[in-house]
């Protein structure tokens, strides 16, 4: 079956815009997670959804930041007046419940800020 | 503070012999551990994965030895392969309340010479 695909698979934007960036899960999977990495980091935690609500979302560097599962299955990332700091590789990875060993990684977004 | 250290960016092995990965973490709160294989420009795929409770843990050529009293765990591939090139991440999770966070090291990169 389908994996998780995220799109776009690479967003260069201006310093001060604002991006979107989309997951989709496994169907099915009720849990979601979004990462971030850095150049030469390993994927750091941003915010989990189970169901519709985030139900952690202590990893989000700033207000600058916000993500939304409205329907529980679609995640969208949002990043308000980005930063050249933001440049990174943002992943998105789904399970199928929370607690599951194995989380299912997308390919992921490269997110490049001028 | 990184909690879950990989200390050697690179690791160079010929094809048949053993690759040895290694992992150090420092929160005694982790009680599972997870390895995951990640090729350019796609997401992290799981490999293979231990609970606290045991020491060894084996499927095919992989096999991960946790040392809990030294909180470390190192990753056996035998024998290597050129496919297994790519950059392998150790992630731990926490017990309890937080259990779907993933901590991740900052990776190493296998090269398998053919």
């Amino acid at each position: 079956g389908a994996g998780v695909s995220q799109t776009p698979s690479n967003k260069v934007t201006e310093k001060g815009k604002y991006v979107e960036l989309r997951c989709d899960p496994i169907s099915g999977h009720t849990a979601l997670y979004w990462y971030r990495q850095s150049l030469g980091q390993g994927p750091e935690f941003l915010i989990y959804f189970q169901g519709t609500g985030a139900a952690d979302d202590s990893g989000l560097p700033n207000d600058r930041f916000f993500a939304v599962r409205p329907e529980g299955s679609v995640s969208t990332l949002k990043i308000q007046r980005t930063e050249r700091g933001d440049s990174a590789v943002y992943l998105c990875a789904s399970s199928l419940r929370t607690g599951v060993n194995e989380q299912f990684f997308g390919p992921g977004t490269r997110l490049t800020v001028l | 503070d990184q909690q879950v250290k990989q200390n050697s960016p690179s690791l160079s092995v010929q094809e048949g012999r053993i690759s040895i990965l290694n992992c150090d973490y420092t929160n005694s709160m982790f009680d599972y551990f997870l390895w995951y294989k990640k090729y350019p420009a796609e997401g992290p795929t799981f490999l293979i994965s231990i609970s606290s409770i045991k020491d060894k843990n084996e499927d095919g050529r992989f096999t991960v030895f946790l040392n809990k009293s030294a909180k470390h765990l190192s990753l056996h591939i035998v024998p290597s392969q050129p496919g297994d090139s790519a950059v392998y991440f150790c992630a731990a999770r926490y017990s309890g309340g937080s259990n779907y966070k993933l901590t991740f090291g900052k990776g190493t990169l296998l090269t398998v010479n053919p």
